[in-house]
């Protein structure tokens, strides 16, 4: 199975916001309500931030916000802070009863 | 507080099996609200589902990896565990164990992760 599409780096200026792309198809991101959004720190576990598409996890701020459109899903930081810089990775189910990851996106907050 | 530890050899050699087993404690594999799973990571890289259990033992796994994986749980011992046969320098990664909502395909709590490298 392919990864989803994701770019591999954004950036922004503290207290911007950003948007993270997730691109996948019709058999995954497109056909079921099951994406989910992940920060990773260098060294660390990754973190659940988004789950079903746009719900959080107690204790995620609610800077991080999901949403999806078609096969592309989207992680909206608002209000960017120093200690948002990480990596994020998207993920799928699939219509093969799967899950799929995306490449990852490095945010740098500049 | 739910904890996941990985636990296993860090270090197997090329065409060997690789074994690590996951410890849950503060929570229960048996339970029916949860999933238990498997991602790995090669270093500098990004992250691969392996595969997930329930407690009954139904198991998912990855269609690149299928022909090579076993994951298995083991409910008196609070543990589920990987194998991973045939292993080259490409499975070396950090593996992680992680618990998976049923009603949600996403992993909300996670292990540490640990690193296996393979390697004669």
């Amino acid at each position: 199975q392919s990864a989803l599409t994701q770019p591999a780096s954004v950036s922004g200026s503290p207290g911007q916001s950003i948007t993270i792309s997730c691109t996948g198809t019709s058999s995954n991101v497109g056909g079921f309500n099951y994406v989910s959004w992940y920060q990773q720190h260098p060294g660390r576990a990754p973190k659940l931030m988004i789950y079903n598409v746009d719900n959080r996890p107690s204790g995620v701020s609610n800077r991080f916000s999901g949403s999806k459109s078609g096969n592309t899903a989207s992680l909206t930081i608002s209000g960017l802070q120093a200690e948002d810089e990480a990596d994020f990775y998207c993920s799928s189910y699939t219509s093969s009863a799967t899950l799929v990851f995306g490449g990852g996106t490095k945010l740098t907050v500049l | 507080q739910l904890q996941l530890q990985e636990s296993g050899p860090g270090l197997v050699k090329p065409s060997e099996t690789l074994s690590l087993t996951c410890t849950v404690s503060g929570g229960s594999v048996s339970s029916t609200s949860y999933y238990w799973g498997w991602i790995r990571q090669p270093p500098g890289k990004g992250l691969e589902w392996i595969g997930t259990i329930y407690y009954s033992g139904s198991t998912y796994y990855n269609p690149s990896l299928k022909s090579r994986v076993t994951i298995s749980v083991d409910t008196s011992k609070n543990q589920f565990s990987l194998k991973l046969n045939s292993v080259t320098a490409a499975d070396t990664a950090v593996y992680f164990c992680a618990r998976r909502y049923s009603s949600s395909f996403s992993f909300d709590f996670w292990g540490q992760g640990t690193l296996v490298t393979v390697s004669s």
